[in-house]
């Protein structure tokens, strides 16, 4: 889920269809790390957080994995809808007090 | 919760033109975090506080920018002098701060105020 410039990678999927958003973060000492959604216009908004002693962490409709092996993080969206079409953000607390975000990923939702 | 506040939502201003964007927290978080959001450079952290002290301030781009909590209910981000290349959307983030010296509560963003100097 990172990009450079203007270009933000694009996730394309049907509506009702389960999407997944990836993201490779940086610091294998981050033991804390967040999804944030972005909406055209809006500031990010909370998905959902997972800390370094965990795999998995579900919420509603979204599931966050952890893979601290290769550094990967990713969030599973069930049963995507249109509403979900926003910009996907990871975040990373890998400076002990800050958090440092990949570049993002666009998803559109199909109708 | 009224969540994170700032204003104003949109400033347009020309070069040379002082500017300052305002924050409340949401009430009860003691961490205050504003950033700056470009097509460019996505979204950079500029500088954070925790009750209401400066913590770090190395996003911070150059001198033409400053920043001050006077209490734990508001913050100014500034910028003077204003230049074209300062337009971008200006987040302001509230948590509730710190355990251990780590962060360990998300941040909630505020909508954000979107600055275009002509």
């Amino acid at each position: 889920g990172e990009s450079v410039g203007l270009h933000l990678p694009t996730l394309s999927v049907q509506e009702g269809d389960n999407s997944i958003i990836n993201c490779a973060y940086s610091n294998s000492a981050s033991d804390y790390f967040i999804w944030y959604k972005q909406e055209s216009g809006k500031g990010p908004q909370f998905i959902i957080d997972i800390r370094s002693n965990m795999d998995k962490r579900q919420g509603q409709r979204v599931t966050v994995l952890l893979n601290k092996t290769v550094k990967h993080l990713s969030l599973q969206i069930a049963a995507t809808q249109p509403g979900d079409s926003a910009v996907y953000f990871c975040a990373e607390n890998n400076a002990g007090n800050m958090l440092t975000f990949g570049g993002g990923t666009r998803l559109m939702v199909k109708p | 919760d009224a969540g994170v506040i700032q204003s104003p939502r949109h400033e347009v201003t020309e070069m040379g033109q002082e500017v300052t964007l305002r924050c409340k927290p949401i009430s009860g978080h003691n961490s205050l975090f504003w950033y700056r959001q470009t097509m460019m450079r996505g979204l950079e952290l500029l500088i954070y506080f925790n009750n209401n002290v400066p913590i770090d301030d190395s996003g911070m781009p150059e001198d033409r920018f400053s920043a001050k909590m006077p209490n734990a209910s508001f913050s100014t981000l500034k910028i003077q002098p204003s230049e074209p290349r300062d337009s971008a959307v200006y987040f302001c983030a509230s948590s509730r701060g710190l355990a251990g010296g780590r962060l360990q509560e998300t941040q909630y963003f505020g909508p954000g105020t979107r600055l275009l100097v002509l």
